[in-house]
């Protein structure tokens, strides 16, 4: 149980271009998700909080107009990268809080993202 | 603002050998410490979750303890394998909800044949 998916694995685009990523709770519903970031060999640095049907709370020193998050359902959050630079280029990582453990959150594979 | 520090950044060692993974966090009033493991490019699998009420967790070949005055954890990995090859990460919740996790730098262990 508790299992979290993210979609696409790993995703390559253009400067420029906007990118979606799709974080999804398959077992349960997940009442809150959050958004994390990871740089090449550092730690995991929360960006966002997003409730189901509500606006998401982003951390201080991330730009909530360039990373959209839509939290629609209790399965589905989105991320959506706009006009990507090569520097936001890093690995993504959602998780998901709720269901039959609701103080604990289960994390998602991962998308890795490449701007070039 | 809760610091979480893992030492040391990166350890390698010969399989079968036992060893000690070091957390300490900088806030000690918190709910839970988490470890996790992440294999290269992938993303995070739970280990061992101690309440602050508890002093240890028992998981197979894994041992994680808590000092939660003193602001430290350790996880001790029995026999180590190849397969024990990976980044492991301690997080702390100072929530009590998982609202919001604190993640240490974590330490990239590499177990040699």
């Amino acid at each position: 149980g508790a299992v979290v998916s993210q979609h696409p694995s790993w995703v390559i685009c253009k400067s420029g271009t906007s990118v979606k990523i799709e974080c999804r709770s398959l077992d349960f519903q997940a009442t809150t998700m959050f958004w994390y970031r990871q740089f090449p060999k550092q730690s995991l640095m929360l960006m966002a909080t997003s409730n189901e049907g509500s606006k998401a709370t982003y951390e201080q020193g991330v730009e909530k107009d360039k990373f959209l998050i839509n939290h629609a359902s209790l399965t589905l959050s989105t991320l959506t990268v706009t006009s990507a630079h090569p520097e936001d280029s890093s690995f993504y990582i959602c998780s998901a809080r709720g269901g039959l453990k609701p103080n604990e959150q289960f994390f998602g594979p991962g998308t890795r993202l490449t701007v070039l | 603002k809760q610091e979480v520090t893992q030492i040391p950044a990166a350890l390698s060692v010969p399989e079968g050998e036992n060893l000690v993974l070091n957390c300490s966090f900088t806030d000690s009033a918190i709910y839970n410490l988490q470890w996790f493991r992440q294999d290269p490019g992938k993303g995070l699998t739970s280990l061992l979750l101690i309440q602050s009420s508890q002093r240890e967790q028992t998981s197979g070949r894994l041992n994680a303890s808590l000092d939660k005055s003193s602001g430290r954890s350790t996880l001790y990995i029995a026999a180590s394998q190849p397969g024990d090859s990976a980044t492991y990460l301690c997080a702390v919740d100072d929530t009590g909800t998982a609202s919001k996790l604190t993640f240490g730098t974590g330490t990239r262990l590499q177990v040699t044949l």
